[in-house]
Order: C-alpha cells, then sequence, then structure tokens
C-alpha cells in the first residue's frame, strides 16, 4: 500500500502569518499531487494540484514539489481565520486512484 | 448545476445489516469513485466506476460492492456491517480523459453510523 504521511498538527498561525504544511509520499511513480481543503463535516474540496517539480502559485497559496525528496509543500500566506481547517494532501497512483494522508489541522488565531 | 449528490446524508444500522448509499454525479462527469473516510483520518479509495464496470478497487474486502447505472448514477452496497464500518462515506466524480483528476467534485458525503 503506498502512503502519503502528514503531520496531523493542530499547526497554529496568527493571522496574517505564512502557513506552511508539509507531506511526504512513499511512490516514486506518483507524479500529480493534489491539496484538498476540508471544514468539519464538509466535503474535500480542491485546492491546487502539481505536477511538476518547483513551484506553483494561485493566489495566496503556493504549492512546492519535489520528487527527489517525495516531499509536496502547501504554503498559505496572509493566513486569515477561514482559512481554519483540515488540509488533506493526496498523490495519485496507477490510474485514477488518489491516496490521501490523514491531514493537517490548520488553526488561525485572529 | 446540483455537482455530485448523495443520499441519504446520514445513517444508522446495527450490526450484521446491509445498506445502499447513493450518488448521483456533477453533469458531465462519467465516472465516479467511492471513498471512506473513518474519522480523523484521510479519504481511503474504495472503488471507482466507469461505463457501468468497476474500473479500479483499493483494499477492501468483499462485502464492499457498487454498480453503475446507464445514467451514470452509482450505489454502494456494504453486507455485513461491521461497527468499523462507521465512517462518512464519500462519492466522487470526474470526466474522462487527460486531467480528470483535476476535475474530480467530491459529494458532501453520506454519516453512516453502525451500532
Amino acid at each position: 500500500q503506498k502512503e502519503v504521511e502528514q503531520n496531523s498538527g493542530p499547526l497554529s498561525v496568527p493571522e496574517g502569518a505564512i502557513a506552511s504544511l508539509n507531506c511526504t509520499y512513499s511512490d516514486r511513480g506518483s507524479q500529480s499531487f493534489f491539496w484538498y481543503r476540508q471544514y468539519s463535516g464538509k466535503s474535500p474540496e480542491l485546492i491546487m494540484f502539481i505536477y511538476s517539480n518547483g513551484d506553483k502559485e494561485d493566489g495566496r497559496f503556493t504549492a512546492q514539489l519535489n520528487k527527489a525528496s517525495q516531499y509536496v509543500s502547501l504554503l498559505i500566506r496572509d493566513s486569515q481565520p477561514s482559512d481554519s481547517a483540515t488540509y488533506l494532501c493526496a498523490a495519485v497512483e496507477y490510474g485514477n486512484k488518489l491516496v490521501f494522508g490523514a491531514g493537517t489541522i490548520l488553526r488561525v488565531k485572529s | 448545476d446540483a455537482g455530485v449528490t448523495q443520499s441519504p446524508t446520514h445513517l444508522i444500522k446495527t450490526r450484521g445489516q446491509q445498506v445502499t448509499l447513493r450518488c448521483s454525479p456533477k453533469s458531465g462527469h462519467d465516472t465516479v469513485s467511492w471513498y471512506q473516510q473513518a474519522l480523523g483520518q484521510g479519504p481511503q479509495f474504495i472503488f471507482q466506476y466507469y461505463e457501468e464496470e468497476e474500473r479500479q478497487r483499493g483494499n477492501f474486502p468483499d462485502r464492499f460492492s457498487g454498480h453503475q447505472f446507464p445514467n451514470y448514477s452509482s450505489e454502494l452496497n456494504v453486507n455485513a456491517l461491521l461497527l468499523g464500518d462507521s465512517a462518512l462515506y464519500l462519492c466522487a466524480s470526474s470526466p474522462t480523459g487527460t486531467g480528470s483528476n483535476e476535475k474530480l467534485f467530491f459529494g458532501s458525503g453520506t454519516q453512516l453510523s453502525v451500532l
């Protein structure tokens, strides 16, 4: 079973700070990676996806991928209390199967 | 666009019973995947249906079975329920083709409690 590992947190950051969420994966064959946000009692919603080594920016969010280190991260700039949620990292296995980490709880304090 | 709809939203069953969960995919989507999310865990892939056939399956026992209908809607059936089957069951739909995972949408889920 391929694995995706995340620190469960909670990660607490003050409002306006940068939140850094990290994820490692075991399957070197994985090529596609996704970050989902999940509010309590709700379904996951896609924030970003990344396929290539390096950084990908979308508004306040930046995804980073390092395939050599099998490491994916998500940076949230200017964190807001509304960003408080669980952030799920996922890797695509063979076919279209998504393998999720257990998620990191983020708490943004105002 | 109604998105991905799942029913029921909540369900309470007892051990040994059988349950059927239903999912209607987002308009334009023809592939349906089912995930199980236990409390405090990430979603785990159960299986995926396309063209009314199971295309891929995760590490779940045969008690978990599914079906896809010609209109792309899908059902998840779980037999001989165990306490450990208590979880949020998520249906996700996507179109086929390149970049399908980028277009994956989750429904709100069915919360199953097994007593």
